[in-house]
C-alpha cells in the first residue's frame, strides 16, 4: 500500500518555468524525501527533510512541510527539458517502522 | 563501487515458472530493499534486510515470493509459480544505517528488474 498521494497526477509547462508539486501523507513520519525517476529507470533521491524541519533547499529545488497537515511540496525553479521526469515523495517513520513509503507520483513535463 | 546492480534487467516468463532476481547492493550499505512498481504508480513496498536478518515482509507479499540475503551482501527476490499480474518492475535498493534511529536513511536504488509474466 502506498502511504501518500501527490497532486497533480501530471503537469506540464514551458523550459524556465517553475514546476511545483504537492503531497500528502497519512501517518507520523521521521522524514520525508523526494526522488526522481526518469522513464523506465530506477529513483534518484533529490531532497530530504526531517519532521522538525519546514523548508530546506539545494540547488534549484526547495521543499516545505507541514506537519500538521501532513502535507509537502517540492518546487523547482528555472525547469530545464532534463527535470522532464516522474517525481516521488517518500516519508520514513520512526524506529521499528523505516521503510520507505511512496507516494502515486507527479509525471512533469517541460516543453521545451 | 558501480552502485546498486541488479540482474537481470529483462526476464520473460510463462505463468507458473519461477523466477528470481538478484541484487548487488553498495558494498558499505547494510540495509537492503526491495520493492515492486507497476504502470504509472510508484514503487510498493515488498521487503527489507539489515545485514543478513529479514526486518520487515509487506502483508500484502504471498507465499510465492522469498527473499534472502545470506551474507549480508547480496540478494535474490524468488517468485514461485509466476502469475500475469506479478508483471512488474522490480526495484532493489541499499542505505547505509547508523546507529539506532532512523536518522536519514537515503536510499539508492537499482536500475531494477522487469518481469513480464505470458
Amino acid at each position: 500500500s502506498q502511504q501518500g498521494e501527490e497532486d497533480p497526477q501530471a503537469l506540464s509547462i514551458q523550459e524556465g518555468e517553475n514546476a511545483t508539486m504537492n503531497c500528502s501523507y497519512k501517518t507520523s513520519i521521521n522524514n520525508l524525501q523526494w526522488y526522481r525517476q526518469n522513464s523506465g529507470r530506477g529513483l534518484v533521491h533529490l531532497i530530504l527533510i526531517r519532521s522538525n524541519e519546514r523548508e530546506k533547499h539545494s540547488g534549484r529545488l526547495r521543499v516545505t512541510l507541514d506537519t500538521s497537515k501532513k502535507s509537502s511540496s517540492l518546487l523547482i525553479t528555472a525547469s530545464r527539458a532534463a527535470d522532464t521526469a516522474s517525481y516521488f515523495c517518500a516519508t520514513m517513520g520512526d524506529f521499528g517502522n523505516e521503510k520507505l513509503t511512496f507516494g502515486t507520483g507527479t509525471r512533469l513535463t517541460i516543453i521545451p | 563501487d558501480t552502485g546498486v546492480s541488479q540482474d537481470p534487467r529483462h526476464k520473460i516468463t510463462k505463468r507458473g515458472q519461477n523466477v528470481t532476481f538478484r541484487c548487488d547492493p553498495i558494498s558499505e550499505h547494510n540495509r537492503l530493499y526491495w520493492y515492486r512498481q507497476t504502470l504509472g504508480q510508484g514503487p510498493e513496498f515488498l521487503t527489507y534486510f539489515q545485514n543478513e536478518a529479514q526486518l520487515e515482509k509487506s502483508r500484502l507479499l504471498s507465499d510465492r515470493f522469498s527473499a534472502e540475503r545470506p551474507k549480508g551482501s547480496f540478494s535474490t527476490l524468488e517468485i514461485q509459480r509466476t502469475e500475469q499480474g506479478d508483471s512488474a518492475m522490480y526495484l532493489c535498493a541499499s542505505s547505509l544505517q547508523a546507529g539506532v534511529s532512523s536518522g536519514a536513511n537515503v536510499l539508492t536504488f537499482g536500475a531494477g528488474s522487469r518481469l513480464t509474466v505470458l
